[in-house]
């Protein structure tokens, strides 16, 4: 069955640093998205991407992120300089259509990066 | 504002038995929901999705109810397993939107 992959699993990093997180979308799909999770509270949206544009963002999202899909298969999230309260689970996901007009469609999601910033 | 609630933070249920897990939403314009799963260390896992066109939705040994009129979701998930033991989260998309909006999640313990 096809899945979601997300690199690395865990990655450190000190406050101020650069980071990328990869993703993996299901190959088909044509939405992607981001998540994170804080430690212990609920799952909240970044930012969804289609046709190499960003289609939806949330106030978190600012200037410090960016999403890109540099190639055919890759999704990627940077965080231009990372704060200590970007530490938190990040999930990529993937739709095959998005939640438009056309009815809602399932989001698969990657086991998740989980990063720590010090 | 629009949110998407869970009632308890925690539920545990004799293996065998039958569980019940609440959620509450006050975005009347979301029109798809959906139960994830997620186990430790992992990301959601899909279970089982409604409309609202929709009442109630059955998959295997899962169960979606849907009261649009109060707003409230349950699943109900049969004759437990220790596997299902995770936290369930509901999560709402609102028509023409494409972000979903999760809510806090309930720990669901399976005691043997």
């Amino acid at each position: 069955e096809p899945e979601v992959t997300q690199t690395p699993s865990h990655q450190v990093t000190q406050m101020g640093q650069e980071v990328i997180l990869r993703c993996v979308p299901i190959s088909n799909h044509l939405y992607f998205y981001w998540y994170r999770q804080i430690l212990g509270q609920k799952v909240e949206f970044l930012v969804s991407f289609y046709n190499n544009e960003i289609s939806e963002k949330s106030e978190i999202f600012d200037d410090q992120f960016s999403v890109e899909r540099p190639d055919g298969s890759n999704f990627t999230l940077k965080i231009r300089s990372t704060k200590l309260e970007d530490s938190a689970m990040y999930f990529c996901a993937s739709s095959f259509v998005p939640g438009l007009a056309g009815g809602a469609d399932t989001q698969y999601f990657g086991p998740g990066t989980r990063l720590t910033v010090l | 504002g629009e949110s998407v609630g869970l009632h308890l933070p925690t539920l545990s249920v004799q293996e065998g038995d039958n569980s019940i897990i609440n959620c509450a939403y006050s975005n009347s314009a979301s029109d798809y929901f959906i139960w994830y799963k997620q186990e430790s260390g992992k990301g959601p896992q899909f279970i089982i999705d409604i409309r609202s066109n929709m009442d109630k939705r059955q998959g295997q040994r899962v169960t979606v109810l849907l009261n649009k009129t109060v707003k409230h979701l349950s699943l109900q998930i049969a004759a437990t397993q220790p596997g299902d033991s995770a936290v369930y989260f509901c999560a709402e998309n609102e028509r023409g939107a494409q972000k979903l909006v999760f809510g806090q999640g309930t720990r669901l313990t399976i005691n043997p």
